[in-house]
């Protein structure tokens, strides 16, 4: 089935290391995008890609790191410069960008970073 | 700057009860808009999505939504719920001039027998 691979579901980490957490998908969409989820506080943007070798940061970039060398994967680094990582982290991905009418995100079910 | 607010941050309702969660956006110029829903420890999924043409968009599970372009509102809507519709539901706003799509805080949905 055509979707979009998260992986760890769950992962723990110690202040100062730095995490990677994996994002696939094959559903051939061009634009990737990384979420971050804390209560109350929605969706917020970290980075986004709309084509291989290219990406933009989003609202909240500080602290983080992507790589767009393949269409099917955005990894996400979360480095130790980010001062607040515990949260829930969304991938995502697009047929086309958010502003045309095939700009409809698929999700997947997400990676759940707890640092201790 | 295209914002998105969800007014209520918890919906409590029994079962079969109708329910209305509701969105309202900043400018109604050239958007797009969605509603996602979030079961526990999940992704989000979209429910429905209003390009054009029609102002009420009939989604899955049995949610509807209508668009005003006059209020700036896209509430959500199902008339009669059931436990499994117990969720956190996003609006999402596509501002077509930027490319960008802006989320709300969410309303959390809980259905109780």
């Amino acid at each position: 089935d055509g979707g979009i691979t998260q992986s760890p579901k769950y992962l723990f980490r110690k202040e100062g290391q730095n995490v990677t957490l994996s994002c696939e998908q094959n559903l051939n969409h061009d634009a990737m995008y990384w979420y971050r989820q804390d209560p109350g506080q929605g969706l917020r943007l970290i980075y986004y890609s709309q084509i291989v070798n290219d990406f933009q940061k989003g609202d909240i970039a500080e602290g983080y790191s992507v790589s767009r060398e393949k269409k099917e994967s955005f990894p996400l680094t979360v480095t130790s410069a980010q001062k607040n990582p515990t949260a829930f982290y969304l991938c995502a991905s697009s047929m086309t960008p958010p502003g045309g009418p095939d700009g409809e995100l698929f999700f997947g079910e997400g990676s759940r970073l707890t640092v201790l | 700057a295209q914002s998105v607010t969800q007014l209520d941050s918890q919906v409590p309702v029994f079962e079969e009860a109708p329910v209305e969660l509701r969105c309202n956006y900043s400018s109604s110029v050239s958007v797009y808009l969605f509603w996602y829903v979030q079961y526990p420890n999940q992704g989000l999924q979209l429910l429905l999505k209003y390009l054009s043409g029609s102002t009420l968009v009939k989604g899955i599970n049995g949610f509807e939504a209508e668009f005003n372009k006059s209020q700036t509102s896209f509430h959500l809507r199902k008339p009669s719920v059931h436990i499994s519709d117990t969720a956190e539901y996003f609006c999402a706003v596509s501002d077509r001039n930027t490319d960008k799509l802006i989320f709300g805080t969410g309303t959390r949905l809980q259905v109780f027998p």
